[in-house]
């Protein structure tokens, strides 16, 4: 079976940079989508992007597109969400989920990401 | 990209069923037969319930259904029980952009 595990909580001030990892292990990771999905305190999912490890083949939504960057490091099974200038407005929980046969059948455990001076 | 509308809750009692409507767009629910549906408890990540609007993935129960009509998409719950409380979220494929995904606003199902 599939599983994505997320890297840990993080605390960071505005202005810095960030890159949050998802490692797959269990399947072929070259072999699926992953994307990536925001949800911030008390609030809903957002779906921000996704990629395709096998060609890097990387998609965002409108509203995430310029903000973040969604990389992938196949050698590793590792995909990545970063940024380079945090803000606030970025506080939330970021999950990985893959589309492996249908869309999103596995999460990680999701990443903290708090943004505060 | 809109998000898909929900209402913000519903509830029912032990045994009944209720519905939880997802409506979006042609552009998106109406257009594919691509509708999938999370519930997530408090502090979890989302797991999957319903995928490609009407099948439901090894291991959730037969009381969980999908289905469909025009630009509105609904979960049924069936002989609901204090376990089915959680948060649900839809969410549709859409291809403005190319392989994208939209989330419905989400519905906090209570059991009575």
């Amino acid at each position: 079976e599939l599983q994505l595990v997320q890297s840990g909580v993080e605390v960071k001030k505005p202005g810095e940079s960030l890159k949050i990892s998802c490692k797959g292990s269990g399947q072929s990771f070259s072999s699926y989508w992953i994307g990536w999905v925001r949800q911030k305190p008390g609030k809903g999912l957002e779906w921000m992007g996704i990629i395709y490890p096998g060609d890097s083949d990387t998609r965002y939504s409108p509203s995430f597109q310029g903000q973040v960057t969604i990389s992938v490091d196949k050698s590793i099974s590792t995909a990545y969400l970063q940024w380079t200038s945090l803000k606030a407005s970025d506080t939330a929980t970021y999950y990985c989920a893959s589309r492996f046969r249908w869309p999103f059948d596995f999460w990680g455990q999701g990443t903290l990401v708090t943004v505060s001076s | 990209q809109s998000a898909l509308a929900q209402p913000a809750s519903v509830s029912g009692s032990p045994g009944q069923s209720v519905t939880i409507s997802c409506t979006g767009s042609s552009s998106d629910v109406g257009g594919f037969q691509y509708v999938s549906w999370y519930r997530q408890d408090p502090g979890k990540a989302p797991k999957l319930v319903i995928y490609d609007v009407t099948y439901r993935p090894s291991g959730v129960s037969y009381r969980f259904s999908g289905s469909k009509s025009g630009n509105t998409a609904s979960l049924t719950i069936s002989g609901l029980r204090a376990e089915d409380e959680a948060d649900y979220y839809c969410c549709s494929y859409t291809p403005n952009p190319p392989l994208s995904y939209v989330f419905g606003t989400g519905t906090k199902v209570t059991v009575l």
